[in-house]
């Protein structure tokens, strides 16, 4: 399995919403990332988790809260969004800090 | 610090003309390299990389890439374009961090 599952594919939030994004990979990767894309632009690192603790967090606000229960799940957790925070959230995993392996992402749109 | 540029936020070719992507790096020590495809609404895949085995990579879909030190390059070409071929292409580098993306190229292919 050389998959990285992320669920839901498209989600659409008001600003008062609690949401989260689950990302799943079998790959026996300990390391696993969260990116955001804007359109027409490159991914950019919010988050690293290395053997499931938090190792890097680029100054994501705190209404982003990222979570790693386990070596092969990844989630997201939404709270009281702003309009701007609408992109493509990408989960991808690794061995280790070289080749990234990306789910197909989760297009978030916030009202 | 780590970087990438990506010369050309645009290219447009013929199809079965000869497709050349470049991507010049910045890396105080012998980096790895990648070359990532994406398609509309979807994740980015890995198309090739270099860690330091081979200079000249050879990748999914007839792509290749190139490493030349003394040019700090690694171009990405494909002796024939598809249609198929259309898509965001990001070089990325990575020393013992996570993978720093350049800004993109998209890729047009006219028929």
């Amino acid at each position: 399995d050389t998959e990285v599952t992320q669920t839901p594919k498209h989600l659409v939030m008001g600003m008062t919403n609690k949401k989260s994004l689950k990302c799943e990979q079998h790959m026996g990767h300990r390391a696993m990332y969260w990116y955001k894309q804007k359109a027409k632009k490159p991914p950019e690192l919010m988050f690293v988790y290395s053997y499931e603790k938090l190792s890097i967090n680029e100054s994501v606000p705190s209404r982003f809260s990222p979570e790693c229960p386990n070596s092969s799940l990844l989630n997201l957790h939404l709270h009281a969004l702003q309009p701007e925070d609408s992109a493509l959230y990408l989960c991808a995993s690794s061995l280790n800090t070289g080749e990234l392996f990306f789910g197909e992402g989760s297009r978030l749109t916030v009202l | 610090a780590q970087s990438v540029t990506q010369l050309g936020s645009h290219v447009s070719v013929s199809e079965g003309a000869l497709v050349l992507l470049r991507c010049n790096y910045s890396s105080s020590v012998p980096p790895y390299l990648f070359w990532y495809v994406q398609y509309p609404n979807q994740g980015l895949q890995l198309l090739l990389k270099y860690t330091s085995a081979a200079t000249l990579v050879k990748g999914i879909n007839g792509f290749e890439a190139e490493f030349k030190k003394s040019e700090t390059s690694f171009h990405l070409t494909k002796p024939s374009a598809h249609m198929s071929d259309a898509a965001e292409y990001f070089c990325a580098v990575s020393e013992d961090t996570p993978l720093v993306f350049g800004k993109g190229t998209r890729l047009s292919v006219i028929a």
